[in-house]
């Protein structure tokens, strides 16, 4: 399979706190993206970060990029409710995105 | 400006059945994809369409096929139905035909369900 890996698969974190998820890919990639999605929904586009970048922000997002690792890792800080979901990074190939398998976000108020 | 929408939202299916599945990118977009998430896994590349012609598919069998209408809308369909079909099926649409340059737009996706 192509797909990458994500770690942890679950994560569990009270309001407040901050997440970080983990993302290692297997293929060249021109960017790395990241997305979220809420139960049985569509996806929702989050950050993208070029493979020339180490570190990108928006907002209380964090992303960074080690193309040497071939990983990248999210981070949430200040985690509210409303951010449980699951969360998926996908490599930019050509014409199609490569998706991990997703870690799912459990943020308790 | 209204965002990517699919239609039917929910279906159910008896094995051996055809499905089709709709598509209307937002307005300006040319290109739509497919995607196929089954529980519990990261969604699976089924198809590209840029200015209606089929432009990537990925490693899934000849009974899905799919295709872009002038306006740019598209259709997925599945034939012989299996019940590993079950998943929910995403439509994503962008400007550009690659992904090097900007994400992709998703709908909400139609949930397939093969007893």
């Amino acid at each position: 399979s192509q797909q990458g890996e994500e770690d942890p698969q679950a994560l569990s974190i009270q309001e407040g706190e901050n997440a970080t998820m983990n993302c290692s890919y297997k293929t060249s990639i021109n960017n790395l993206q990241w997305y979220r999605q809420n139960s049985g929904r569509g996806l929702v586009h989050l950050i993208l970060i070029r493979s020339n970048e180490r570190e990108k922000h928006s907002g209380r997002l964090r992303v960074t990029l080690d193309t040497s690792k071939k990983s990248s890792s999210l981070l949430i800080t200040a985690s509210r409710a409303a951010d449980t979901a699951s969360y998926f990074c996908a490599e930019g190939q050509g014409g199609k995105l490569i998706f991990g398998q997703g870690t799912e976000l459990s943020v308790k108020p | 400006d209204a965002g990517v929408t699919q239609s039917p939202t929910h279906l159910i299916k008896t094995r051996g059945q055809h499905v089709t599945l709709r598509c209307s990118p937002i307005s300006g977009h040319k290109s739509v994809s497919w995607y196929q998430q089954v529980l519990g896994q990261g969604p699976q590349f089924i198809f590209q369409y840029y200015e209606k012609e089929e432009r990537g598919r990925g490693n899934f069998p000849d009974r899905f096929s799919a295709r872009q209408f002038p306006n740019y809308s598209s259709e997925l369909n599945v034939n012989a139905l299996l019940l590993g079909d079950s998943a929910l099926y995403l439509c994503a649409s962008s400007f550009e035909r690659g992904v090097n340059t900007g994400e992709l737009f998703f709908g909400e996706g139609s949930r397939l369900t093969v007893l």
